[in-house]
C-alpha cells in the first residue's frame, strides 16, 4: 500500500460540465500520474508529474488539464465534460527507486450522462 | 514507439488447469518489463516483473521470462486457482500497457 487516494470514486455528471478528479498520496513520491481504462485499450496515460508545477501530456491528453501545487496532489480536470471521457480513472505514483514499480489507486468511475 | 501487444480474452479455464498468456512488446532497447493483476473493483497490482534480457520474474506461482529474441514476456502459471480470476495487464517501464486479459477460473 504506498498511501494513494482518489476521490470521488464515483461520480455522474452531465455534458458540458466541469468535473476535478482528486488524487492524493501520503509518501512524497516525486512521479505521479492519470490514467483512463475502457475496455479493449488497457490504461492509457493521459498526463503525469515529475514534480510541483511540473507536469506533461501523454498519449489521450485531448480535453484533460491537470495541475500540481503539492507534492501530495495531483488534480485531473475535464473543463467539459464529454460522453466520450465516461471511463475509470486511475491515479499511479512511481516510485523510481531500483524498485521500478507503479502503485496504483482504487480508481475513480466517472460517468458524463 | 514502444507498444505492448497483448493476448486478446477473455480466458475462461477449469481449476488446476496451466495457464499462458501472451505478451509481445516493440521497444527501443530494453526496457524493464512488468505484469500487473487487476481484481474486481480495484486498481492494478504488481505481479512481477523483469528488468533485463533472460531475467524471470516469478510471484505467487507466475511466472514471466524476458525474452528478447522473441521479444516476448508471457505470463504462465502451471496450476490455476478460482482465486487468480482477475484481469491481467502486461506493461513497459515507460507506462505502456497492453489492453488487458480477463482470466476466469472455474471450480
Amino acid at each position: 500500500d504506498a498511501g494513494i487516494t482518489q476521490s470521488p470514486r464515483h461520480k455522474v455528471t452531465e455534458t458540458g460540465t466541469p468535473v476535478t478528479l482528486r488524487c492524493h498520496q501520503t509518501e512524497n513520491h516525486r512521479y505521479m500520474y492519470w490514467y483512463r481504462q475502457d475496455p479493449g485499450h488497457g490504461l492509457r496515460l493521459i498526463h503525469y508529474s515529475y514534480g510541483v508545477k511540473d507536469t506533461d501530456k501523454g498519449e489521450v491528453s485531448d480535453g484533460y488539464s491537470v495541475s500540481r501545487s503539492k507534492t501530495e496532489d495531483f488534480l485531473l480536470t475535464l473543463e467539459s465534460a464529454t460522453s466520450s471521457q465516461t471511463s475509470v480513472y486511475f491515479c499511479a505514483i512511481f516510485t523510481g527507486t531500483y524498485e521500478d514499480t507503479q502503485y496504483f489507486g482504487p480508481g475513480t468511475r466517472l460517468t458524463v450522462l | 514507439g514502444n507498444s505492448v501487444t497483448q493476448m486478446e480474452g477473455p480466458v475462461t479455464l477449469s481449476e488446476e488447469a496451466f495457464l499462458t498468456i501472451n505478451c509481445t512488446y516493440t521497444a527501443t532497447g530494453y526496457p524493464s518489463l512488468f505484469w500487473y493483476v487487476q481484481y474486481p473493483g480495484e486498481g492494478l497490482q504488481l505481479l512481477l516483473k523483469a528488468t533485463k534480457a533472460d531475467d524471470k520474474g516469478s510471484n505467487k506461482g507466475f511466472e514471466a521470462t524476458y525474452r528478447k529474441e522473441t521479444t516476448s514476456f508471457h505470463l504462465e502459471k502451471g496450476s490455476v486457482q478460482v482465486s487468480d480470476s482477475a484481469v491481467y495487464f502486461c506493461a513497459l517501464l515507460d507506462m505502456r500497457f497492453g489492453a488487458g486479459t480477463r482470466l476466469t477460473v472455474k471450480p
